[in-house]
Order: C-alpha cells, then sequence, then structure tokens
C-alpha cells in the first residue's frame, strides 16, 4: 500500500522566515494534494501537482513535485501567524478520483 | 464559495448506542467520501460513494457502518453499535467528478467530532 512520509513532523519558526515541508511517497504518484488543517477542524484545499517537476504557487506558498514523482515540497515564504496549523499531503490511489492516502502531517507553529 | 457542511460538530454516544453523522456536500459534486481521524493519527479513508452506491471501502468500513443519500443533498454515515474506538474526528469530503485532473479535488467539510462513552 502507499505511504505517505513527512518532514519535519513538526516545526516552530519565527515570523517572516521561510520554512520548506517536505512529503516523501513509497510509490510513484498520480498527483499530490497539499491540504491545511486547524487543529482539531477541517482540511482546508492549497495546491494539487499532477505532473513531474509541477510548481504551483498562490500568496506565499509554493508547491513542488519532483520530476520521478515520489516527493513533494511545500515552501512558505515570510511565514506569519496564519499560517500555523497541520499540513498535510494526499495522494490519490490511481490516475482518477479516488480515496486518498494522507501523510503523517506536519504541525507548523509561527512565533512573534 | 460553495462548502461542505456536516452536522453536528460535536456528539458524544453511549457504547452500544447508533450515530448519525450528517453532511451536505458542494451542491455540483457527484463523489462522496467519508474519511476518519482518531485523536493524534492519520486522517484515514473509509467510503466513497458514486451514483448510489459504494465505490470503493477500506477494511476500516465493515458491516458496523453504512453510507446513505436520502435526498440530492444529504450524505450520511451511519454507526451501528458504537464502540470506544470508533471515538473519533468523521470528516466528508466531495468532488466534481472523473474529469482531468483539475476536477477532481476532494474538498473536506469541517468535520464531526465523535466521542464515545
Amino acid at each position: 500500500s502507499q505511504e505517505l512520509e513527512q518532514s519535519p513532523q513538526s516545526l516552530i519558526v519565527q515570523e517572516g522566515k521561510n520554512l520548506t515541508i517536505n512529503c516523501t511517497s513509497s510509490k510513484t504518484l498520480y498527483g499530490l494534494y497539499w491540504y491545511k488543517q486547524k487543529y482539531g477542524e477541517g482540511l482546508i484545499f492549497l495546491m494539487m501537482l499532477q505532473k513531474g517537476g509541477e510548481e504551483k504557487s498562490h500568496e506565499k506558498i509554493t508547491a513542488k513535485l519532483d520530476e520521478k514523482k515520489q516527493q513533494s515540497s511545500l515552501h512558505i515564504t515570510a511565514s506569519q501567524p496564519s499560517h500555523a496549523g497541520i499540513y498535510l499531503c494526499g495522494a490519490p490511489h490511481t490516475g482518477t478520483a479516488s480515496k486518498l492516502t494522507f501523510g503523517t502531517g506536519t504541525r507548523l507553529q509561527v512565533t512573534l | 464559495e460553495p462548502e461542505v457542511t456536516q452536522t453536528p460538530s460535536h456528539q458524544v454516544t453511549q457504547m452500544g448506542q447508533e450515530v448519525i453523522l450528517r453532511c451536505v456536500p458542494i451542491s455540483n459534486h457527484l463523489y462522496f467520501y467519508w474519511y476518519r481521524q482518531i485523536l493524534g493519527q492519520k486522517v484515514e479513508f473509509l467510503v466513497s460513494f458514486y451514483n448510489n452506491e459504494i465505490s470503493e471501502k477500506s477494511e476500516i468500513f465493515d458491516d458496523q457502518f453504512s453510507v446513505e443519500r436520502p435526498d440530492g443533498s444529504n450524505f450520511t454515515l451511519k454507526i451501528r453499535s458504537t464502540k470506544l474506538e470508533d471515538s473519533a474526528m468523521y470528516f466528508c469530503a466531495s468532488g466534481a467528478g472523473r474529469g482531468g485532473f483539475g476536477q477532481e479535488t476532494q474538498y473536506f467539510g469541517p468535520g464531526t467530532r465523535l466521542l464515545v462513552l
């Protein structure tokens, strides 16, 4: 079965600093989704990557999928307290809409 | 902006009781999902539903669980004879369909926190 490992497990950064979260798959990915979860709340869709080498940005968040489609990174530039939460990567099991397998999550705290 | 809604937000029940968790997916979506997250653990897939039938289910989704789309808007998860280990956050999600990847994002609701005592 597909496994997604995220690193680091938790991260504390000072406001204004940049950070990167990684998601590594045991198998080639059909696609890769990034979600953000505030503690005890629902998952908010951030971005979806499909092609090897693809990169997408939204506001201060950039996500990349490597050429081999086995690793993705999420980079936040000039972090703000609003970026705090748990970041989850998720991957579909087939090339079409299907169940998602989620990573272990990365808990981000942003200090003032 | 359309969103997935879930009720109740919290549910406390006694072991052995039945609970029904309700979801209203995004209106033009065709695919519906339930996931759960036990405290401190990964989000886990339970079941997917399309065209009024189950598309796929995990090994967690045994005879204790059932799903239904009783009308054009609601999507429910029923848990019969709840157990202590059913305590978790349950998320509903919906997706537009099996087109190209741009149409396949699953949008999640805020969750129902279920506590079985």
